[in-house]
């Protein structure tokens, strides 16, 4: 099952903050969070395996709620070089032959100086 | 860090030929694959997931012969778009495992993308 992302689109000035939200209905074995610039490949930004975990990448950090039904990811303080498509990918299952992931549609994210 | 080549980046055909896209892992073995198709402003929609050795596993919905995909070694997984149509065209992604782990899972490492036109 496809993740929900939310919202669809946000614009910041740089220096300002935002958050992209990943839910599902289902709870998740991991949740894995990848940014896309227009015309480039997917760049890994971090996992997520456990239930209330927090984790962090430069001034990108996300959070893992205790259900593990929903991920949010918080960009501070943005910079222009943050402009690009956030993707987050879920897992169900817990890996091995089975493993892959439902990535949800994506957020678009554009920084202004 | 791992990195994943994707081959050729833009590719124009006619509408009946077949086009043949090649997803390789630099430094690393790739044990499994996975092709995506991405449409503008839409999500990876994943296609199959190509293990090495063994018959790909596709998605429900993808036809398995219109996209075939071999991968016949640790550092190459290949799709083939036969007999392409317009409908075809789309930019399509690869990814690998193996190329690290990061909190205990497996990390994907994406190629570039192919984005194909069929005329």
């Amino acid at each position: 099952q496809q993740p929900v992302q939310s919202p669809q689109a946000v614009i910041l000035r740089e220096g300002e903050d935002a958050v992209i939200n990943c839910s599902s209905s289902k709870a998740l074995y991991s949740v894995h969070w990848y940014r896309q610039k227009h015309g480039e490949a997917p760049v890994f930004l971090m996992i997520l395996l456990k239930g209330g975990e927090q984790m962090r990448h430069e001034k990108i950090s996300a959070s893992f709620n205790e259900k593990k039904q929903q991920s949010s990811l918080y960009l501070t303080a943005s910079q222009l070089s943050y402009s690009g498509t956030y993707f987050c990918g879920t897992e169900i299952n817990s890996g091995g032959s089975n493993y892959k992931l439902t990535f949800g549609k994506g957020t678009l994210l554009t920084v202004n100086p | 860090g791992a990195v994943v080549s994707q081959h050729p980046s833009r590719v124009i055909c006619k509408s009946g030929t077949s086009v043949k896209i090649e997803c390789r892992s630099l430094d690393f073995q790739a044990t499994t694959m996975f092709w995506y198709r991405q449409f503008p402003k839409k999500s990876l929609m994943l296609m199959a997931t190509s293990n090495e050795g063994s018959k790909a596993t596709y998605e429900q919905g993808v036809e398995k012969d219109k996209f075939l995909i071999n991968h016949a070694s640790l550092t190459l997984s290949t799709l083939t778009v036969t007999s392409a149509h317009p409908e075809d065209s789309s930019f399509y992604i690869c990814s690998a495992e193996g190329g690290g782990r990061y909190s205990g899972a497996n990390v994907l490492t994406f190629g570039a993308g192919s984005r194909l036109t069929v005329l």
